[in-house]
């Protein structure tokens, strides 16, 4: 069964450092997605995705975020210079046109 | 914000059906009722929608009121695998549309 990848799984980065988050969604996917869960928080929507632009964003996705997809197949988030509060999970999620939503399983993103 | 009211946490027999209630009384028309569980720290893994008519599928059951405004998910042999948080989001659910979750409900399975 097709799914979605994430690389890496654990990410531990300090304060002020760059880091990027990969997915690989589903291939026929057309539809991508990022969402953030702080610990002990709910799932939160930070961007989405289509046709190589982005569709909407949060107001958390400020100009420290950035996504991209260099290539068929990767999908990515980009953070300038972490903060101490960008310490959370991270997933990537895809879409086909419609329908439901397929999540990875996360990048766990601690920042010090 | 989310646009559902569900209960914090429920608790539930192994072996017994396991039915888990959602608020959505502002849902418009061309809205679904989607429901998503996340297990542990896991991706959020999408269990089952519909926009008025009751849906069956291989993970559970979906009831939708007549007047839309709550439905019922049904998990009708639960399994200690089945403890998560579950979601219920409304939705177009097309293209670029975003999910927007709740606190969902903590579904614990006792043995």
């Amino acid at each position: 069964e097709p799914e979605v990848t994430q690389t890496p799984s654990h990410q531990v980065t300090q304060m002020g450092q760059e880091v990027i988050l990969r997915c690989v969604p589903i291939s026929n996917h057309l539809y991508f997605y990022w969402y953030r869960q702080i610990l002990g928080q709910k799932v939160e929507f930070l961007v989405s995705f289509y046709n190589n632009e982005i569709s909407e964003k949060s107001e958390i996705f400020d100009d420290q975020f950035s996504v991209e997809r260099p290539d068929g197949s990767n999908f990515t988030l980009k953070i300038r210079s972490t903060k101490l509060e960008d310490s959370a999970m991270y997933f990537c999620a895809s879409l086909e046109q419609r329908g439901e939503q397929f999540f990875g399983p996360g990048t766990r993103l601690t920042v010090l | 914000d989310a646009k559902t009211t569900q209960p914090t946490s429920m608790d539930c027999a192994e072996g017994r059906a396991a039915n888990l209630p959602c608020n959505h009384s502002t849902i418009s028309g061309n809205e679904y009722v989607y429901w998503y569980r996340q297990i542990h720290s896991q991706g959020p893994q999408y269990i089952i929608h519909g926009l008025k008519n009751n849906e069956t599928n291989e993970m559970a059951s979906l009831i939708i009121t007549e007047d839309r405004k709550s439905s019922t998910l049904i998990l009708p042999h639960a399994t200690l695998r089945d403890t998560a948080v579950y979601y219920c989001i409304v939705t177009e659910g097309r293209g670029a549309q975003k999910l927007v979750f709740g606190q969902g409900t903590r579904l614990t399975i006792n043995p």
